[in-house]
């Protein structure tokens, strides 16, 4: 199974301040078509997950553009450019490279 | 617009049998993998497993190989997690997942 290790697992962040997580996973992500299944999610208490990123870097439709996504092969990260008070909650990355597919551990995103 | 809808909330005793449904709508059902996944209470996200809802293709992760079964019907739009006999230790929220899109989740109690 392709592990994915994300630091740090937690983050206080002042707001107006940029936040950065990074996902490294244990094989490379470059699937045979060429794609890299890469993708990030962000889950606010109480609520379902719900997509930021897809392949790499690709904003799903809504998301603000404050957040980014970049990296390649095995090295992946999140950037948030001025954090927000709704942006706090849990990130995960997350491969639909190889099945079984897996997730990291999550970051939890707080305000100082 | 795209929508997956789950069932509702259920509590069951140990040893029960159970079923949990993923209803999608708003795309053409038989043409992405549906996933199923789980997050025990204060954890992170785990892959359960994927139906390819057009011919029924399904894959489990090893720790779920043989717990549940996962299955569609794709004359309904609808994908199902079934539990033959429930633990204690399935009490958890489960999600169904499209490439970009999440259910709101299904909170199953297992209580005596």
């Amino acid at each position: 199974d392709i592990v994915m290790t994300q630091t740090p697992l937690s983050s206080p962040v002042t707001l107006g301040q940029p936040a950065s997580i990074s996902c490294r996973s244990s094989q490379s992500l470059v699937h045979s078509d060429g794609n890299t299944y890469l993708s990030w999610l962000h889950q606010r208490p109480g609520q379902p997950p719900r997509l930021l990123i897809y392949k790499i870097s690709n904003r799903f439709s809504g998301v603000p553009d404050r957040f980014s996504g970049s990296g390649a092969g095995t090295d992946f990260t999140l950037k948030i450019s001025r954090v927000e008070a709704e942006d706090v909650g849990v990130y995960y990355c997350t491969q639909a490279t190889q099945f079984p597919w897996t997730f990291g551990q999550g970051t939890k995103v707080e305000i100082k | 617009e795209v929508q997956l809808v789950q069932s509702g909330a259920e509590v069951k005793k140990p040893g029960e049998s159970l079923k949990i449904s993923c209803k999608g709508s708003g795309y053409s059902f038989t043409s992405y993998w549906i996933g199923w996944v789980r997050q025990m209470p204060g954890k992170g996200l785990e892959w359960m497993g994927i139906i390819y809802p057009s011919d029924s293709d399904t894959r489990y992760s090893p720790s779920f190989q043989g717990q549940v079964t996962i299955s569609a019907d794709k004359s309904i739009s609808t994908a199902y997690l079934q539990w033959s006999s429930l633990k204690a230790s399935d009490t958890a929220m489960y999600y169904c997942a499209r490439d970009r899109y999440w259910g709101q989740g299904t909170l199953v109690t297992v209580s005596s």
